[in-house]
């Protein structure tokens, strides 16, 4: 089964600074897609980012970018310019390119942004 | 476009009763996740569907079921409510029939069993 693990229940970061987030997985499987979805506070989940597994570019969305290192099965998430509208909790998760149509989350980071 | 809507958003149940929550996908969405969020297992998944079909179920006891109609529109089921059921529910829609993972949730359905 796959796994996905977040290691930083809480991080911080000064406003305009920028926070790298971890991530790592496992998975016997060769097709499979990579994402970061963002909480913020009693308002609903939304994808910032998302990597093919075959891609080795890694993906970028204006002040957000991943470091995809597939061979360590490792995916950081990058947040450059840190914006106080980017504190939420972020998750990690995985799918699978097969047909199990289910994503797999990590347990996520709490982000805080200070002023 | 409106988006995925969740109703009811909270709700107060009580051990043994049963409850039913519903999801409005976003318009010419297909495909409707359930997943369950607790401060302590996370976000698991519960099941999805695409033109009313269950293509995979999570591991959750039978007390757990789920449906959609031929609108899209999909509701599910927790029987003999358990404390441990209290959760946050979220529903979340994709367009796509194929697996690419790129989900749009709604806001939740909060459910508190006492």
């Amino acid at each position: 089964a796959q796994t996905v693990t977040q290691s930083q229940p809480e991080m911080s970061v000064q406003e305009a600074e920028t926070v790298t987030l971890s991530c790592t997985y496992d998975t016997s499987e060769s097709d499979y897609y990579l994402f970061w979805y963002k909480q913020p506070p009693s308002r609903q989940m939304i994808l910032v980012i998302r990597q093919e597994a075959y891609k080795q570019q890694n993906a970028t969305e204006n002040r957000f970018s991943v470091n995809f290192q597939k061979a360590a099965k490792s995916f950081s998430l990058k947040i450059s310019d840190s914006q106080l509208g980017d504190a939420a909790m972020y998750f990690c998760a995985y799918i699978s390119g097969g047909s199990n149509y289910k994503l797999t989350f990590g347990k996520g980071t709490l982000l805080t942004v200070n002023p | 476009k409106a988006g995925v809507t969740q109703t009811p958003r909270y709700l107060i149940k009580t051990r043994g009763q049963q409850v039913t929550l519903s999801c409005s996908p976003i318009s010419g969405h297909r495909s409707v996740s359930w997943y369950q969020q607790t401060p302590g297992q996370g976000l698991q998944f519960l099941f999805e569907y695409f033109s009313e079909t269950q293509r995979n179920k999570g591991n959750f006891p039978g007390r757990f079921s789920g449906r959609q109609f031929s609108n899209s529109r999909s509701e599910m089921n927790v029987s003999t409510l358990e404390l441990g059921d209290s959760a946050l529910y979220l529903c979340a829609s994709s367009f796509a029939a194929t697996n690419t993972g790129e989900l749009f949730f709604g806001e939740g359905s909060r459910l508190t069993v006492l």
